[in-house]
This record gives C-alpha cells, sequence and structure tokens, in this order.
C-alpha cells in the first residue's frame, strides 16, 4: 500500500521568507510525487511533479519541491513567500492509483 | 476549452432524496475521476473511467453511489438514498491517457449538504 504523511496541519511563515512546506511518504517501487495547491472553494491545482532525475523539481508560482528518496521526503519549498501563497498544500504519490495526504494549510503573514 | 466543469456548484437535500452531480472533463481528457474531499482531508478516490469504460469502482462508498460516462465525455455521480455523512465535496478530475496517474486536472467541486 502506499500513503503519503504531511505532519503540520498549518505552516505560518512571514512574507518575504523562505517557507518549506513537509511530505513524506511511502510505495514499493519508484515513486511519483505530486504537490497541489487548493485555494478557498476551489478544486485543487497542479504545482509540480517528480519523475525520475534532478532531486530538485520547478513548479508554478516559483514553487519548487526536493526529492530525498533516503529519507522518503519531498518537501516543498519556496524562496520567499507572498501573501497570495496562502491556501492548502496537498502532496500525493501515485503508483496505480493517487494517493493524497491530509493537506498543510499555509498561512502567510504580512 | 477552459477546463473541468462541474454541476452544480453546491447542491443542499434532505436525507433520504436522490442526488446526481454532472462533470465535464476538458474535451481531449479520455481518463476522468472522482474524488470525495471532507473537511480537513485530502481527496479520497472513488471511481475512474477510461473512455466510457469504469475501470476501477471498488472504491464507491457504498451501493447507494453509482457513476456514468455513458459517452465517453460528460460522466455523472449519483448518490441515492443520501445520509448526512454523505455531505462532503465532490471533485472531478481529467486527465489524458498516457499521463502519469497523478497528473489530473480538477474541476472546482460540487458541495452537498444533507440535511
Amino acid at each position: 500500500a502506499q500513503s503519503v504523511a504531511q505532519p503540520e496541519d498549518q505552516v505560518n511563515v512571514a512574507e518575504g521568507n523562505p517557507l518549506t512546506v513537509k511530505c513524506t511518504y511511502s510505495v514499493s517501487g519508484n515513486p511519483y510525487l505530486f504537490w497541489y495547491v487548493q485555494y478557498p472553494n476551489r478544486g485543487l491545482q497542479f504545482l509540480l511533479k517528480y519523475i525520475t532525475g534532478d532531486n530538485l523539481v520547478k513548479g508554478s508560482y516559483g514553487f519548487e519541491a526536493e526529492f530525498n528518496k533516503s529519507q522518503t521526503s519531498f518537501h516543498l519549498k519556496k524562496p520567499s513567500a507572498l501573501v497570495s501563497d496562502s491556501a492548502l498544500y496537498f502532496c500525493a504519490v501515485s503508483h496505480l492509483e493517487v494517493t493524497f495526504g491530509t493537506g498543510t494549510k499555509l498561512q502567510v503573514i504580512p | 476549452d477552459t477546463g473541468v466543469s462541474q454541476d452544480p456548484r453546491h447542491k443542499i437535500t434532505k436525507r433520504g432524496q436522490n442526488v446526481t452531480f454532472r462533470c465535464d472533463p476538458i474535451s481531449e481528457h479520455n481518463r476522468l475521476y472522482w474524488y470525495r474531499q471532507t473537511l480537513g482531508q485530502g481527496p479520497e478516490f472513488l471511481t475512474y473511467f477510461q473512455n466510457e469504460a469504469q475501470l476501477e469502482k471498488s472504491r464507491l462508498l457504498s451501493d447507494r453511489f453509482s457513476a456514468e460516462r455513458p459517452k465517453g465525455s460528460f460522466s455523472t455521480l449519483e448518490i441515492q438514498r443520501t445520509e448526512q455523512g454523505d455531505s462532503a465535496m465532490y471533485l472531478c478530475a481529467s486527465s489524458l491517457r498516457g499521463s502519469l496517474a497523478g497528473e489530473l486536472f480538477f474541476g472546482e467541486g460540487s458541495r452537498l449538504t444533507v440535511l
């Protein structure tokens, strides 16, 4: 069985500071990993994916994620947070089907 | 084409009534998925179609839930004899055949409230 864990229900960061949203995964075989963002009363939007290759993956809106096989992690990062980044972020893993984490609420404080 | 469209966006119904949600995927996408999302949780997979074929339906929550995609275009999700526990956001997503299972394009969801 595959699973994803997002250990933080909420992350608070000051505008302009770097942000990290954590994700760890468990899957047999090579993982395909994803991050999605959800704004209030909206559907999920794809941010970025890791398939293979470079461990640092760049995505939409200046976000990037670092794949670490030994730690089975796929943390989402951004060098400088914006207030507009405040939203709910979901990590997901897919092998034969897609499994989402429980989400982390990111609050960027002006 | 502007994306995945879901209708209605919000449905309020009384317990015991039947409800139906419609999803129109991105036109060139032949895979279509239904998910359920409750407060504080991530999306939970329900079922998916490739064209008109329903390839996975074992995750539908009970036999009160059914989904169709008769012509391989739009899909409907029906919940019969609704219960208060069915209150949730129902999300539809689509993707291209051959794309990774995780590269999904989601609609804005249909929120169900069962009184």
